[in-house]
């Protein structure tokens, strides 16, 4: 079954320290991840995408097949960081097409302390 | 560019009445998307429409329609709001499987 999980409901860290949100993902294909944010009461946004392999707000995140996962880390948080993060996984298809809709974790929530 | 609008923001609602929540977006997008978003739930589909005129049920369908009116715009009818439909809801769309969706800013239901 095609499953996205995000073990930390909520994650506490200092201004400064490192942070690391995990997600591991289960899907016997090759998937298209995703990362998005939700600052307090509003809308989603798109924060970055595996394939772009690029760092958004200091943010990246590493693919591991082997594990299954996609943590998403930064350095030195912010406290500008607070926010809910949401892993998100894209089935894909042999052919690199799509196999159904984005399925979402249940999120974790960061709260970045002064 | 506005992307995805959504309206109403807020609304409350009485037990049985029924209400239609729009989404349009202007990205000539295929498929679109309606969400509702619960404490410990995190996000759960609804309904999607992968092109115009097609619509299929999500994971929590029951309690809702959905109307694909043309490419732009779909929108989520409650017919008889009950409680347990009080949430907050999205719309999204999507340009393609490596893109992502799009979200609407979000509607805030409440049904007393």
């Amino acid at each position: 079954a095609q499953r996205v999980t995000q073990p930390e409901k909520l994650l506490s860290v200092f201004k400064g320290a490192p942070v690391e949100l995990k997600c591991n993902y289960s899907y016997s294909g090759s998937p298209e991840l995703f990362w998005y944010v939700q600052y307090s009461r509003q809308r989603l946004q798109l924060l970055l995408r595996h394939i772009s392999r690029e760092s958004i707000k200091g943010f990246t995140a590493d693919l591991n097949k082997g594990e299954t996962s996609f943590h998403l880390k930064k350095p030195f948080a912010q406290e500008e960081d607070s926010a809910m993060y949401y892993c998100a996984l894209s089935p894909l298809g042999g052919n690199g097409g799509s196999q159904g809709n984005l399925i979402f974790g249940k999120g974790t929530k960061l709260s970045v302390k002064p | 560019n506005a992307g995805v609008t959504q309206t109403p923001k807020f609304q409350v609602l009485k037990t049985g009445q029924s209400m239609t929540l729009q989404c349009a977006q202007d990205m000539n997008h295929n498929s679109m998307y309606w969400y509702r978003q619960d404490p410990g739930m995190g996000l759960r589909l609804i309904y999607y429409s992968a092109s115009e005129g097609t619509t299929d049920k999500g994971e929590v369908p029951n309690g809702y329609n959905v109307s694909r009116l043309n490419k732009r715009e779909f929108s989520l009818r409650l017919e008889s709001a009950a409680p347990s439909q009080t949430s907050v809801y999205f719309c999204a769309s999507e340009q393609g499987a490596y893109y992502g969706y799009t979200f609407g800013s979000g509607t805030r239901l409440t049904v007393v």
